[in-house]
Formats: C-alpha cells, sequence, structure tokens
C-alpha cells in the first residue's frame, strides 16, 4: 500500500461548490504539507502543519483552508471553488526530525478542475 | 528575484552523455538543498540533497554546491532514455521546502 494516498485523484467541480480534498499518511511522520502544481508556476506551498494542533499558512493560502483531524490525515477544503483554483494537488509529509535534510514525501496527487 | 531560480528548458542531451542541470538561489540562510524528479503526471521524488560545499555523488548522479556564488547543480552521467523528466531544485529554509519551477530534461536515443 503507498505510503501517502490521496482522495479523491480526479475531481471536476462547479464554481461556488465546497470541496474537500484529503490526505492520509502510514509513515508516522509528524510533518504534512499541501502544495499546488501549476504548469510554468513549480510547486507552491498552501498550508502546512508540524503536528495536530500546529497550522501555518504557506504561501497562496487565500481560498484554502485547512484540518489536521489526526497525525495521519490532513485535509484541504476550497469553501467555494473558482477557476483559478484548477490545478494538480499534492500532499506530503516529511520527518520532524529530520531537520535540514527534511525530505518530502509526495502522495500521488488530486488533479482538479473548477468549471 | 525568486528565490529558486531554474532554466524551463527543455534541455535537450543525447543518451549516454552527460546531463547537465543548474539552479540558484537568492537567500543566503538556505540550509540545505534538494533534488527531485517528476514524471508527467506523477508526483516528484527525491533524487538527493546536499548542504555542503562542493560534490556529493549517488551512482549516476552528482549534486554540486557552490554556497559563495548561491549555486546548485545536478549532473547525470550516462543518460538514459528513463530520465527524461522535469527535475526540480528545491532548498531548505525556516522549517519550509522552496521549489523552483523545474527543468524539463529530454534525453534523445
Amino acid at each position: 500500500d503507498a505510503d501517502v494516498t490521496q482522495t479523491p485523484r480526479n475531481r471536476i467541480t462547479k464554481t461556488g461548490k465546497r470541496i474537500m480534498l484529503e490526505c492520509s499518511q502510514t509513515k508516522g511522520h509528524d510533518r504534512m504539507y499541501w502544495y499546488r502544481q501549476d504548469p510554468g508556476l513549480g510547486l507552491r506551498l498552501i498550508y502546512y502543519s508540524f503536528d495536530v494542533k500546529d497550522i501555518n499558512k504557506g504561501e497562496i493560502s487565500d481560498g484554502y483552508s485547512v484540518s489536521r483531524q489526526a497525525q495521519a490525515k490532513f485535509s484541504l477544503s476550497l469553501e467555494s471553488a473558482i477557476p483559478n483554483q484548477t490545478a494538480l494537488y499534492f500532499c506530503a509529509t516529511s520527518d520532524l526530525g529530520r531537520g535540514y535534510t527534511d525530505t518530502q514525501y509526495f502522495g500521488p496527487g488530486t488533479r482538479l478542475t473548477v468549471l | 528575484q525568486k528565490e529558486v531560480e531554474q532554466n524551463s528548458g527543455p534541455l535537450s542531451v543525447p543518451e549516454g552523455a552527460i546531463a547537465s542541470l543548474n539552479c540558484t538561489y537568492s537567500d543566503r540562510g538556505s540550509q540545505s538543498f534538494f533534488w527531485y524528479r517528476q514524471y508527467s503526471g506523477k508526483s516528484p521524488e527525491l533524487i538527493m540533497f546536499i548542504y555542503s560545499n562542493g560534490d556529493k555523488e549517488d551512482g549516476r548522479f552528482t549534486a554540486q554546491l557552490n554556497k559563495a556564488s548561491q549555486y546548485v547543480s545536478l549532473l547525470i552521467r550516462d543518460s538514459q532514455p528513463s530520465d527524461s523528466a522535469t527535475y526540480l531544485c528545491a532548498t531548505y529554509r525556516d522549517d519550509k521546502i522552496i521549489f523552483g519551477k523545474g527543468t524539463r530534461l529530454h534525453i534523445l536515443p
């Protein structure tokens, strides 16, 4: 089984709809992240969490919210989806103890299309 | 100036040759540097990281770091068609990883 899973893998929704993307991990890592990837813009950090009680905004948090339900689960919500949120979304984890050698382990991604 | 800059490519290299991928960074506080490989439609995966000046070798891959010039590179020896992918350079600073936009590498059979 994959260490980092994301659901759904693909989603098409309409403008104004609320949508939740879910991430689960079995790696036992404390740190979890949400990124979006757009052609030509690379990976951009949306939110990150170092433990269940620690949530931090990333580079592009506007229009998004997150919930860290447990060490293993980190969800990303779009309260009112808009077309420019169409992108590939990745969840990632890393091991708190590794510091500056902090390898990111990515999930398979969720392709979101907002019409 | 972007924090991590890479040439977007595509960089075309003949099979068996050395592919050289380059990255510059703006923040001297960056502590360590990573190279990730991403195949089309797939998630990024770590190739290697480096945090000391000089070279670090792992199989066909060599990472080079020059902190004075704020420059990091990845060399791929004996390039194979399976090396065709986008390579993402990233830096670690303030508990976050900052990614460049990536360089597309195409290995010509």
